[in-house]
């Protein structure tokens, strides 16, 4: 099937510094990749489409130079967290589209952020 | 705008008894539904969708536009059930409708 990872799992961080998260689609290409954001026991949020070779397209009320993406392979996607606070502490989902007759967006495990 | 309501945050059943998942939908358009579960420690994974009309693990979901439902259903649930389930809706083909609208997740738990 197809698997998507993420890394790191897990990332604690000084307040100020910034934060790279990757997501590889191991075994397909994927052209665009999704980036989420999920509260403690609350659902999941859209924040960004990132395309391929591409200007990533960011969901309204999500800051573009906060939360930088740049997808320049067919298998990676990277989300930086820049100057990262703790209010941006938070479980940073990414999903992997895989093309052809359903198009179906594969899962990466996630990433949980602590921001001190 | 694009909304996803799923009204239970829990549900709570026994093995062997029916269990329902509701779901409904606000689409100015022709979505795409979508049932996503989280089992414990896992990541999210596609359980069903309208399009391919199939019954996964024994859940069936019916697209019901009159309703804008989209209920998620198991005639005999099983404790390996237990999980979080999302509905979920994208705008159909073509490049960012792809992404995806998520309700905020009913917590199905399956008693013995």
């Amino acid at each position: 099937g197809a698997v998507v990872s993420q890394h790191p799992s897990w990332v604690i961080c000084k307040s100020g510094t910034s934060v790279k998260i990757e997501c590889r689609s191991l075994d397909f290409q994927a052209t665009t990749m999704f980036w989420y954001r999920q509260f403690p026991k609350q659902s999941l949020m859209l924040m960004a489409t990132s395309n391929e070779g591409s200007k990533a397209t960011y969901e309204q009320g999500v800051e573009k130079d906060k939360f930088l993406i740049n997808h320049a392979s067919l298998t990676l996607s990277t989300l930086t967290v820049t100057s990262a606070h703790p209010e941006d502490s938070s479980f940073y989902i990414c999903s992997a589209l895989l093309g052809g007759l359903y198009n179906e967006q594969f899962f990466g495990p996630g990433t949980r952020l602590t921001v001190l | 705008a694009q909304r996803v309501t799923q009204p239970e945050k829990l549900l709570s059943v026994f093995k062997g008894a029916p269990v329902e998942l509701k779901c409904n939908y606000s689409y100015s358009g022709s979505p795409e539904l979508f049932w996503y579960v989280q089992y414990s420690r896992q990541r999210l994974q596609l359980l069903l969708r309208h399009i391919s009309r199939e019954s996964i693990k024994g859940f069936t979901a019916d697209l019901n536009k009159g309703e804008t439902s989209f209920h998620l259903k198991k005639p005999f649930a099983q404790e390996e059930d237990s999980a979080m389930y999302y509905c979920a809706l994208s705008g159909g083909s073509g490049g960012s409708n792809y992404k995806l609208t998520f309700g905020k997740g009913t917590l199905l738990t399956v008693n013995p």
